[in-house]
């Protein structure tokens, strides 16, 4: 079955360090992939996604996520953490065909130190 | 440009009882999804309605959800009889078309059965 895993339930980073959120994928074909953000008691909010093209794709907030097809990932970075950026990451891809609903990984709790 | 409003924000209920949720979708978006999320999980796929069709129930409880989008616009949700494991955050979203997987998601409403 296609399916999403983020592998770190959770991640700790001091402000102002780089960030890493890690995504891998076992989707057929040529993925789109999406990641969302949900803070306390928010609903989710778009990010980023890849469609097609250049590797590195650029979102909100001062992310980038870089999709990387022999290694099947789609990790999600930021150059310097902020804490506001705490919250938890969900990793995503459509299923595809009538439907289209979004399947979602387990997500990954960021949880950046001042 | 408003987003995806949802009512009520919280509900706490006794088991057996009836409830009913409300998602008002982004203006002109023609496609809905009700989400189910519990807790420590992604989000999983409950209703899709494209217009006021239903495209995807097939994870839908059927014996005790139910969903309706009459005018192709505002969308309800209803749980009759709640169940203990109904417990979870209920997330609206809406996209312009299936075509276009990007999904903007409500606040959600997060349901207490006791």
């Amino acid at each position: 079955a296609q399916s999403v895993a983020q592998p770190e339930d959770q991640v700790n980073v001091a402000e102002g360090n780089p960030l890493t959120v890690k995504c891998t994928y076992s989707v057929s074909g040529n993925p789109y992939l999406f990641w969302y953000v949900q803070y306390p008691n928010r609903g989710l909010q778009f990010l980023l996604k890849y469609i097609t093209g250049d590797n590195l794709v650029k979102g909100s907030y001062g992310f980038e996520a870089e999709f990387n097809k022999s290694q099947t990932s789609f990790h999600l970075k930021k150059p310097s953490a902020l804490v506001s950026d705490s919250a938890l990451y969900f990793c995503a891809f459509p299923l595809g065909g009538a439907t289209n609903k979004l399947i979602f990984g387990t997500g990954t709790l960021l949880a950046v130190q001042p | 440009e408003a987003g995806v409003a949802q009512s009520p924000r919280y509900k706490i209920i006794e088991k057996r009882q009836s409830v009913a949720f409300w998602c008002n979708p982004i203006s002109g978006h023609a496609t809905l999804y009700w989400y189910q999320q519990i807790l420590g999980q992604g989000p999983k796929l409950l209703i899709q309605f494209q217009n006021n069709g239903v495209v995807d129930d097939s994870q839908l409880p059927k014996d005790r959800f139910s969903a309706e989008r009459l005018k192709g616009v505002d969308s309800t949700l209803k749980i009759q009889p709640a169940k203990l494991e109904d417990s979870a955050v209920y997330l609206c979203a809406s996209s312009p078309r299936t075509s276009d997987s990007t999904q903007y998601f409500g606040p959600g409403t997060r349901l207490l059965v006791l």
